[in-house]
């Protein structure tokens, strides 16, 4: 049973146009969480969700726009793509509310390249 | 904002040595954690650290919360092939998840 799942491993499109990478975890955690991997692999926080409120957004552009419509999923709509949009994308999730805390568990990342 | 200084950012290494890596923080973190990254997959945890001063071991790998508690130090024995990867140190401020930039660990044939 895989953890946290998301969809697609790959999406190559062409910029202006709209996507979505879905995520979806069976852990019962209560927080979720989308990470940028830049191509220097560098991990940066996007968003957090707890129990599907938004509680972190670290000056991700508005053309980004997290949805969370119950707490084992949180889906990543993002608008106008621009080439520096590409990237790997990481959905994550985590239990804050502990205790016990737990770490976060990641899923296999989608890979988006905008041409 | 608050930030992960790890080094180093690369290592190259023969097979068969010892590796040491470490993390600092420039705050008071409650929890370490370190995950390894191998190449097209996501970060997978090797080792949580909940207590100042904890060390705590995962088969080669052991890894020691700083009794400042603002660092963490990794350290693997005996290298073998499949440690090639990038190895993360990470810490829960606030309700989010941050991590360092990476140690590229590189075994030499």
């Amino acid at each position: 049973d895989t953890a946290v799942s998301q969809t697609p491993k790959y999406l190559v499109t062409q910029m202006g146009n709209d996507k979505s990478i879905k995520c979806e975890q069976n852990l019962g955690h209560d927080t979720m969480y989308w990470y940028k991997q830049d191509s220097k692999k560098f991990l940066k926080i996007m968003f957090s969700y707890n129990n599907k409120e938004l509680i972190i957004n670290e000056t991700v552009p508005n053309r980004f726009s997290p949805k969370s419509p119950d707490k084992a999923h949180l889906n990543l709509h993002i608008n106008s793509l621009e080439l520096g949009d590409s990237a790997v994308y990481f959905c994550a999730s985590s239990q804050l509310e502990g205790p016990p805390w737990t770490e976060a568990f990641f899923g296999q990342g989608t890979r988006l390249t905008v041409v | 904002g608050q930030q992960l200084n790890q080094s180093p950012q690369s290592m190259f290494i023969q097979e068969g040595e010892d590796v040491s890596m470490n993390c600092t923080s420039s705050s008071i973190f409650n929890t370490w954690l370190w995950y390894k990254q191998d190449p097209g997959e996501g970060p997978v945890l090797l080792i949580a650290l909940y207590k100042a001063g904890e060390l705590t071991s995962n088969g080669r790998l052991t890894a020691q919360f700083g009794i400042t508690r603002k660092d963490s130090f990794l350290n693997i024995s005996a290298s073998i092939p499949s440690d090639v990867g990038i190895y993360f140190c990470a810490g829960p401020p606030d309700d989010k998840i941050i991590f360092g930039k990476g140690t590229r660990l590189h075994i030499l044939p």
